[in-house]
């Protein structure tokens, strides 16, 4: 099983340039999200899904686009880079989500992009 | 806000120690917590999920513990080896969404 795959590995982006990382899973999973990882500041939730069609913001979307079309894909959009947004990124799903359902969050590898 | 602490940040433990994590939260009415494990260059691995009707959980070598009206888990990680050097996340869950803490790099010296 291929689990969690995000694309790419690395990105370097220049100020004002606009790009999309790519999240698929292969497990059936309702759940999908994002997160950043900073050092000194953990992890953080962007953006996130419960299923395909319904998005929610997490603490810190500003600058982010999501969508989901599919089971499957969870893409995260840039829109207009900026170096505050140089970081790791992180994908993550669950089989399901909310107060009655107990399943383990599985992630990706993660994209390291940097923005000059 | 949910607040979730560990403490230390980094710590080393000779090889066959056995080797214990704690997980601070400040609002205890939490529906899972979940601890992970984070290696180098690499994304999140699931170690432990404990309910929260559970009081511990355990995988192997692993064994979690939480006490919701303490706000407390902890890790034990029994008999540590050098292939347990990681970082070690743990995320309490309210809703649709975790909150994690900041890790304790662990290191395991041979």
């Amino acid at each position: 099983n291929a689990g969690v795959t995000q694309t790419p590995k690395f990105q370097v982006l220049k100020t004002g340039q606009s790009m999309t990382l790519q999240c698929a899973q292969d497990m059936n999973h309702e759940y999908m999200s994002w997160y950043r990882q900073d050092p000194g500041m953990g992890l953080r939730l962007i953006h996130y899904s419960v299923g395909a069609g319904i998005t929610d913001q997490g603490e810190v979307p500003n600058g982010y686009n999501v969508s989901r079309s599919t089971t499957e894909d969870f893409p995260l959009r840039l829109l207009s880079a900026a170096p505050s947004q140089t970081s790791v990124y992180f994908c993550a799903s669950s089989y399901k989500w909310g107060v009655t359902y107990n399943s383990p969050l599985h992630f990706g590898n993660g994209t390291r992009l940097t923005v000059t | 806000k949910q607040e979730v602490t560990q403490i230390p940040a980094a710590l080393s433990v000779p090889e066959g120690e056995n080797l214990v994590l704690n997980c601070s939260f400040t609002d205890s009415a939490i529906y899972n917590l979940q601890w992970f494990r984070q290696d180098p260059g690499k994304g999140l691995t699931s170690l432990l999920l404990i309910q929260s009707s559970q009081r511990e959980q355990t995988s192997g070598r692993l064994n979690a513990s939480l006490d919701k009206s303490s706000g407390r888990s902890t890790l034990y990680i029994a008999a540590s080896q050098p292939g347990d050097s990681a970082t070690y996340l743990c995320a309490v869950n309210r809703g649709n969404r975790l909150a994690f803490g900041k890790g304790n790099q662990v290191v395991v010296i041979p």
